[in-house]
């Protein structure tokens, strides 16, 4: 079974602050996707990443997939309470299913 | 744009009973998927739909689940008879893009409590 697994699974931190979450595996993908998700909402796609090694920037927000393709990491500067929710990454594998992480629960407390 | 849009919001029922999700998808998307969520497994992909066809139930739990897509406006999710540890939050996704960039659209989701 692939597993996605994203750390850490809690972080309560003030404005201002830096953070990054991590996923990780042990399986290649072909593409890894971040979503965040608002309490009593569906997750809402952020980025998509498709080349190991990619860098892509949204605002305040880096995303990074590895350079295997294995795992990726999602960079928040400056953490506003805006940015509070839950933060899944998904990987596509290579039979074409969307793979999701636990999720990342964040706080940004003002 | 509407986006997806699930029925009911939220779902109280008694353990036995006949529970039914219903699902709208983005008009113009080909694909829809139906995905569980709960906090020790996370976001669980129960079947995705592709031009209304069934094309992957191996997510779904036991027989008690079973989906229907019977024209691209619509699908449902039918519990019978529903159990308390089917209680979880249940999501329905649409795309249009398959392949590696495909997007997913999801709805506000039913949360569902079996009593």
């Amino acid at each position: 079974t692939q597993l996605l697994e994203q750390s850490p699974q809690f972080l309560s931190i003030q404005e201002g602050e830096n953070l990054t979450v991590y996923c990780n595996s042990s399986s290649v993908f072909s593409s890894l996707q971040w979503y965040r998700q608002e309490p009593g909402e569906g997750p809402v796609l952020l980025v998509t990443v498709v080349t190991g090694g990619e860098v892509k920037k949204l605002k305040r927000l880096t995303f990074q997939f590895g350079d295997a393709r294995k795992d990726s990491s999602l960079h928040i500067t400056a953490a506003q309470p805006g940015d509070t929710g839950l933060y899944l990454c998904a990987g596509r594998n290579q039979g074409g299913k969307l793979i999701f992480g636990q999720g990342t629960e964040l706080s940004v407390k003002p | 744009d509407a986006g997806v849009i699930q029925s009911p919001r939220h779902e109280v029922t008694e353990m036995g009973q006949e529970v039914t999700l219903r699902c709208k998808p983005i008009s113009g998307h080909n694909s829809l998927f139906w995905y569980r969520q709960t906090m020790m497994r996370g976001l669980e992909l129960l079947i995705y739909f592709n031009n209304n066809v069934p094309i992957d139930d191996s997510g779904m739990p036991e027989d008690r689940f079973s989906a229907k897509m019977p024209n691209a406006s619509f699908s449902t999710l039918k519990i019978q008879p529903s159990e308390p540890r089917d209680s979880a939050v249940y999501f329905c996704a649409s795309s249009f893009d398959a392949g590696i960039n495909e997007k997913l659209f999801f709805g506000s989701g039913t949360q569902l409590s079996v009593l």
